[in-house]
Order: structure tokens, then sequence, then C-alpha cells
């Protein structure tokens, strides 16, 4: 089964500061890797999805690398801005298609005007 | 640019009542997954459609029942309800027929039990 953790649980740092989010899983063998945020009692957001082929992605102020052979994937925000507050979660998804996926606890991340 | 919908958007029952949750994919998207949030809890994956047949399945309870209707739309079952089936539940879409895995999610509904 599935076991995605995030480090660190929770971050709070001034705006203006590059931040890193780390999010390891015990199965290797994902095809995919999704980061979303939450904002509290919100949906998620999509913000990057990376497939197991790549190495790197990015979408503006973001970008997420992925080492699937050690079962590590990082998100980097930087310049971070006090409308990054919020949880950002990290999912792999086992297979392609419509197979569902496993979430970490998430990083509860606040960035102080 | 058009997202997901859920119906209802807030749900109260009491325990034994059942409970229909309603979810409206991206149009063009074929593929259809149902997760469960609990109160400071990571989503749970419960089960997903591609094409109205059952692709994957989770952590569904056997008192739950899913399915996933020609016009795409899903509907997410829920009988006998207990207390600790109150929680967010989101529905998300997926374009998978033209390659693209990624879930787009729906606002959820949150669904009280008393």
């Amino acid at each position: 089964k599935q076991e995605v953790t995030q480090i660190p649980a929770a971050l709070s740092v001034p705006e203006g500061e590059n931040l890193v989010l780390n999010c390891s899983f015990t199965d290797s063998a994902i095809y995919n890797l999704q980061w979303f945020r939450q904002d509290p009692g919100k949906g998620l957001t999509s913000l990057l999805l990376i497939q197991s082929s790549q190495r790197e992605q990015t979408s503006g102020r973001l970008n997420a690398s992925l080492d699937k052979s050690s079962g590590r994937s990082t998100l980097y925000i930087a310049a971070s801005q006090p409308g990054d507050s919020a949880t950002y979660l990290c999912a792999p998804s086992r297979g392609g298609g419509a197979d569902g996926l496993t979430f970490g606890k998430g990083t509860h991340l606040i960035i102080q005007p | 640019a058009a997202g997901v919908i859920q119906s209802p958007r807030h749900l109260i029952k009491e325990k034994r009542e059942t409970a229909t949750l309603k979810c409206y994919p991206i149009p063009r998207h074929d593929t259809v997954y149902w997760y469960q949030q609990g109160p400071g809890q990571d989503p749970q994956f419960l089960i997903s459609f591609y094409e109205k047949m059952q692709s994957d399945k989770g952590s569904i309870p056997d008192r739950f029942s899913a399915q996933q209707f020609s016009d795409y739309h899903s509907e997410l079952n829920m009988s006998s309800l207990e207390l600790g089936d109150s929680a967010l539940y989101f529905c998300a879409s997926s374009p998978v027929a033209q390659g693209n895995y990624e879930q787009y999610f729906g606002p959820g509904t949150r669904l009280t039990v008393t």
C-alpha cells in the first residue's frame, strides 16, 4: 500500500522567501504525481502534474521535481507571497487512466506579510 | 473555464438515513473520481469511473455505491449513514481518453450526520 509523507508538516515564513516542500512515497511504481493546494474548507486546486518520465515541471513561481527511483518529489515556491498561504498536498498515482490518488497529510504553509 | 460542479454543497442528515451526492464533470471529461476528506484528514480515494464503467476502487464502505450515467455525471449513494460519515466529499474529473490524467476537483459537498 502506498504511503505518502510530507515534510515539514507546517511552515511559517516571511514573504519573499524561496521555499522547498518535500514529499516522499514508499512505492516508486508510480505513473505520475500531482501537487495541489487546499484553502481551509475548500476544494483542491491542481498546481502541477509531473509524469514519471519527467524530472521537472514548472508553472510560474512553482517548480516540481520528481526522483521516482528514490520515491521523492519536491515543490519549490519562489518569492513567496501571502496569497500562497494554504495547505499543499502531494499525490502520486500508481497507474494511468482512472486510478485514484493517494494523498499525503500536507504541508500547512503560512506566509507572513 | 467550466469547473466540476457538485450538488448539494451542504447536506445535513440523521443517522441511518440515506444521502445522494451528485457530480457534474468538466465538459468532455470522461472520468470521474470520488474522495472523502474527514475533519483534519487528507482526502481518501473512494471509487472512480471511466466511460460509465467502474475503474478503480479504494476504501469505499459497502454501504456506499456509485455510478456514472450516459451524460457522464456521477452520483454517490450513501445508506445507513453513521456519524463517522460526516466529511467533505469531493468529486474530480479527467479527460482520460485524451491522454490527460490530471484530476480537477470540485468544491465538495459537506455532509453532516447528526
